[in-house]
C-alpha cells in the first residue's frame, strides 16, 4: 500500500542552524514527491516537487530536497533556518487513481519550532 | 496564479445541524478534493471529484457527502454534524493533466461543533 512516513513529529532548531526533515515513502511506481508548508492558521503552500531528473531539487524560501530511490527517501533541508520558517511541514507522494485521475498521500507532518 | 477560496475561515455549529462548506477554484481545474486535518494525523482525504456531478470516496467518507454541480465549485456537506467532526477542512484542486499531481490548496475552514 502507498504510504508516507515522517518520523519526526516535532523538531526544534535554533535560528541560523541547519535543518533536515525526514520523509520516507512507499510506492511501487516512479514517485512524484512533494513538500508543502503550512503556517499557523493557513492553507498548504508548495515548497518543492520532484518528478524526474536531477535528484536534488530546489524550492522556494531557500529549501531543497534530495530524492534517494535506494532509501525511498525525500528529505527536506535548509542550510540556515529563519524564525519565519516555524510552521508545519508535510511530505506527500502523488499516486494514480484510475485513468488520468490522481491524488496525494500525505505524511502526518513535522512541526518545526525555531528558537531565537 | 491559481486561487482556491473557501467560504468561511471559522465556523461554529451545533450538534445535529446540517453544515455546508463551499470551495471555489478559478483555474478551470477538473479535479477537486476535500481533506480533513487533525493534529498527529496529517491530511486525510474525505472525497474528491474529477468532473461535474462525479465523486469518489476518499479514505474517511463516513458522515460526509459532497456536491459538484459546477466545475468551479465543490461543496462538502455534513448531514448531521457531530462533535467528532470538529476539525480543519482543506479544499484543493488540480488539473487532469499536469503538472503531475500537484494540488493547490485553499486557506482552510476551522469547524467547531458544539
Amino acid at each position: 500500500a502507498q504510504s508516507v512516513t515522517q518520523p519526526d513529529i516535532h523538531i526544534t532548531v535554533s535560528e541560523g542552524a541547519s535543518l533536515e526533515l525526514r520523509c520516507n515513502y512507499s510506492y511501487g511506481a516512479t514517485p512524484y514527491l512533494f513538500w508543502y508548508v503550512q503556517s499557523p492558521g493557513q492553507g498548504l503552500q508548495l515548497l518543492l516537487k520532484y518528478f524526474s531528473g536531477d535528484t536534488l531539487v530546489q524550492g522556494i524560501k531557500g529549501f531543497e530536497a534530495e530524492f534517494k530511490r535506494s532509501q525511498s527517501s525525500f528529505n527536506l533541508r535548509k542550510p540556515s533556518v529563519h524564525w519565519s520558517d516555524a510552521a508545519e511541514y508535510f511530505c506527500a507522494v502523488g499516486v494514480d487513481y484510475g485513468g488520468a485521475t490522481n491524488k496525494l498521500i500525505f505524511g502526518t507532518g513535522t512541526l518545526l519550532a525555531v528558537q531565537p | 496564479d491559481v486561487k482556491v477560496t473557501q467560504s468561511s475561515r471559522y465556523l461554529v455549529k451545533r450538534t445535529g445541524e446540517k453544515v455546508f462548506l463551499e470551495c471555489v477554484q478559478d483555474m478551470d481545474h477538473e479535479n477537486m478534493f476535500w481533506y480533513r486535518q487533525d493534529p498527529g494525523l496529517g491530511l486525510r482525504l474525505i472525497y474528491f471529484s474529477y468532473d461535474v456531478k462525479m465523486k469518489e470516496k476518499g479514505d474517511i467518507p463516513e458522515g460526509y457527502s459532497v456536491s459538484r454541480e459546477k466545475k468551479e465549485r465543490f461543496s462538502l456537506i455534513l448531514e448531521s454534524a457531530s462533535t467528532n467532526q470538529t476539525s480543519m477542512y482543506l479544499c484543493a484542486s488540480n488539473p487532469l493533466e499536469g503538472p503531475y499531481y500537484e494540488q493547490y490548496f485553499g486557506p482552510g475552514t476551522r469547524l467547531t461543533v458544539t
